[in-house]
């Protein structure tokens, strides 16, 4: 079945880095784009950015622009989320989903498959 | 950069009652690239709407989702025990992709 399969929790101290990963399967990874969502404790969703499958592509929200970078690798049908210079303010469940083969408009259709989340926690 | 305003925050129902959900932007919304997405606590978004109007597969003809421009609704029929829920809507028609701040529907 189609699935996203994503790395589990991680513990960072401020400033450092973190990279969560997203395993895909039961389809053709390079046929679909890959969004990055998070959602901080008792908080609403925020996009992140998207990165396509076919050729790497990616459109990152401004608000992570310079501070967010999104790969992917073809040969493992995998994503990942890199984010710097982490605060507290990103402590969050960071979720990927998948979505059509561009960043948005006809082919966007919606996040249709969504990974399990992955919780992050900011603490010193 | 379009911001979604979703509203009310909060809406009051019991089973077997209309519900109907409201995402205003800021700006028109390109050709109606607007989803919705239902969220129970501890589980990821689901997708229920896309397009506006069109259904996700799987998703029970109680949800439909209508509207253009700058104003959308989602209306669910008649709420099953299970519809209680957080609902939000997302806009995909620039780059600034974006979600609205979610609307709970609880159990009155």
């Amino acid at each position: 079945q189609v699935q996203l399969v994503q790395s589990g929790a991680e513990l960072r101290k401020p400033g450092a880095s973190v990279r969560v990963s997203c395993k895909a399967s039961g389809y053709t990874f390079t046929s679909y784009g890959i969004n990055w969502v998070r959602q901080a404790p008792g908080q609403g969703l925020e996009y992140m950015g998207w990165i396509s499958g076919y050729n790497g592509n990616t459109n990152y929200a401004q608000k992570f622009q310079g501070r967010v970078t999104m790969t992917r690798d073809t040969a493992t049908n995998t994503a990942y989320m890199d984010l710097r210079s982490l605060s507290s303010d990103d402590t969050a469940v960071y979720y990927c989903a998948r979505s059509g083969g561009y960043s948005y408009g006809q082919y966007y259709q919606g996040m249709d498959v969504w990974g399990q989340g992955t919780t992050v926690t900011v603490s010193s | 950069e379009i911001v979604l305003t979703q509203s009310p925050g909060t809406l009051s129902l019991s089973p077997g009652e209309r519900a109907t959900l409201s995402c205003r932007a800021s700006q028109s919304v390109s050709s109606s690239y607007l989803a919705w997405y239902q969220q129970k606590p501890g589980q990821a978004p689901r997708l229920l709407i896309y397009d506006a109007s069109s259904r996700a597969t799987g998703i029970p003809d109680r949800f439909s989702g209508s509207g253009s421009g700058t104003d959308f609704t989602l209306t669910i029929s008649r709420l099953e025990p299970e519809d209680f829920a957080v609902y939000y809507c997302q806009q995909y028609g620039d780059s600034m992709v974006a979600f609205g701040g979610g609307t709970k529907v609880e159990i009155q």
